[in-house]
């Protein structure tokens, strides 16, 4: 069975601090992973996935398989940050995803 | 492009009625998930469907509960004689079934009273 935690529900920082939200999952094959977030009053959407490699707003996230992880960091938080993030895992054939339970991000001025 | 779009937006049943939520892929997507979200909780996959199929349902209970994705019009969630546990945002995502990116609505938020 795949699973993916988030052991962080809420979390604050201070503008300009780094900012690093934890992702571990389970899962026994080669997984895809990917963070989506949801800003206040807007629908879910991706931020970025491992295959990508890529930065999107600044936040990058690396695949450590040895640690099944896939944290993901900002060196420098910005207010517009604040929103909920979700870390989610596909496996197998049916490309259906599998959602940490969320952490909610905080950015204070 | 419109997205994803699903209604209704909020819908109060009493006990033991019936819930339709329906959810209209973005153009071009023939690939349909549900998820549901109960309240302080994540996101839990329910059903994945293409046009006039289920794929996985997995994520389904076993009574009460049903989906579909007919060749025209929406997907449909149905649950049959609602209860107070069935209280929750019920998400659809829809995708090309290409890129592994999935496009979420906004949800429906049932209520039972």
């Amino acid at each position: 069975a795949q699973r993916v935690t988030q052991p962080e529900k809420l979390l604050s920082v201070f503008k300009g601090a780094p900012v690093e939200l934890k992702c571990n999952y389970s899962y026994s094959g080669s997984p895809e992973l990917f963070w989506y977030v949801q800003y206040s009053r807007q629908r879910l959407q991706l931020l970025l996935r491992h295959i990508s490699r890529e930065s999107i707003k600044g936040f990058t996230a690396d695949l450590n398989k040895g640690e099944t992880s896939f944290h993901l960091k900002k060196p420098f938080a910005q207010e517009e940050d604040s929103a909920m993030y979700y870390c989610a895992l596909e496996g197998g054939s049916a490309r259906q995803l599998t959602f940490g339970s969320g952490t909610q991000l905080t950015v204070l001025p | 492009n419109a997205g994803v779009m699903q209604n209704p937006r909020h819908l109060v049943r009493r006990r033991g009625q019936e819930a339709r939520l329906r959810c209209s892929p973005m153009k071009g997507h023939s690939h349909v998930y549900w998820y549901r979200q109960l309240p302080e909780e994540g996101l839990k996959f329910m059903v994945y469907l293409q046009k006039e199929n289920i794929i996985d349902e997995s994520g389904m209970p076993k009574e009460r509960f049903s989906a579909e994705f007919p060749k025209e019009g929406p997907s449909i969630l149905r649950i049959q004689q609602v209860v107070r546990g069935d209280s929750a945002a019920y998400f659809c995502a829809s995708s090309n079934g290409n890129t592994g990116e999935l496009f979420f609505g906004e949800g429906s938020r049932l209520t039972v009273l």
